[in-house]
């Protein structure tokens, strides 16, 4: 599986915006960067994903270099509800076993009211 | 919406014994996951399923067993309980489409003492 790098651990305050790198410098043709994030006592919640263009969502947006071996997760106004653990994930959309993620420790986030 | 449902939410078990852990979800999902998350890690896969009746082993499926008769329900199953299964589970859904986001339930805390 690809591998994904990403800060063990970041700080923000409250309203001002979060970027939150990944690095996958691995990363093959048929991979979507998935992000998910994990509130305290809580099971993981999907965030946003893409391939090759930036996306938008109510969420978040992911900004994805150009050479698709880094990706940022932007988060506009930071809320103390955004207090959590941030993975970034390649997911093979070419399926079959692939359809599983693999999860390492992720960033976690802390938001300074 | 339900749903990825988990039952037990919490539970005590002694060296030895065995346990259910139950998972329905009601969104049709064809694939079933169960992961596991030790104190300050990511999640790591046991067990997922591509549909019912068929199953296959994740990343760490020693000590566990599975099984999916239908498409709602994905139990897993601790045979003899030892204290390195110590964990909290999570139980997750997606559709077949691999862009499409893994739903998770809220977790099932066990403690082997």
């Amino acid at each position: 599986d690809a591998k994904t790098t990403q800060p063990n651990s970041m700080e923000s305050n409250e309203e001002e915006p979060v970027h939150l790198p990944c690095n996958h410098s691995t990363i093959s043709g048929t991979d979507y960067i998935h992000w998910y994030r994990q509130l305290p006592s809580q099971g993981p919640e999907y965030v946003i994903h893409g391939l090759t263009s930036n996306v938008n969502n109510r969420m978040a947006s992911l900004a994805i270099a150009e050479d698709r071996k880094s990706s940022t997760l932007i988060l506009h106004r930071a809320t103390l509800r955004d207090a959590a653990v941030y993975y970034c994930i390649l997911r093979d959309r070419s399926g079959g076993s692939n359809y599983k993620l693999t999860f390492g420790k992720g960033t976690l986030l802390t938001v300074n009211p | 919406n339900a749903g990825v449902t988990q039952t037990p939410k919490f539970r005590i078990l002694k060296i030895g014994q065995s346990m259910t852990l139950q998972c329905t979800q009601d969104m049709n999902h064809n694939y079933m996951y169960w992961y596991r998350q030790d104190p300050g890690m990511g999640l790591k896969l046991i067990y997922y399923s591509v549909g019912a009746g068929i199953t296959d082993k994740g990343e760490v499926p020693n000590g566990y067993n599975v099984s999916r008769s239908t498409t709602e329900d994905f139990p897993l199953r601790l045979e003899l309980a030892a204290p390195s299964q110590t964990s909290v589970y999570f139980c997750a859904s997606s559709g077949t489409d691999p862009s499409q986001p893994q739903h998770f339930g809220d977790g099932t805390r066990l403690s082997i003492l």
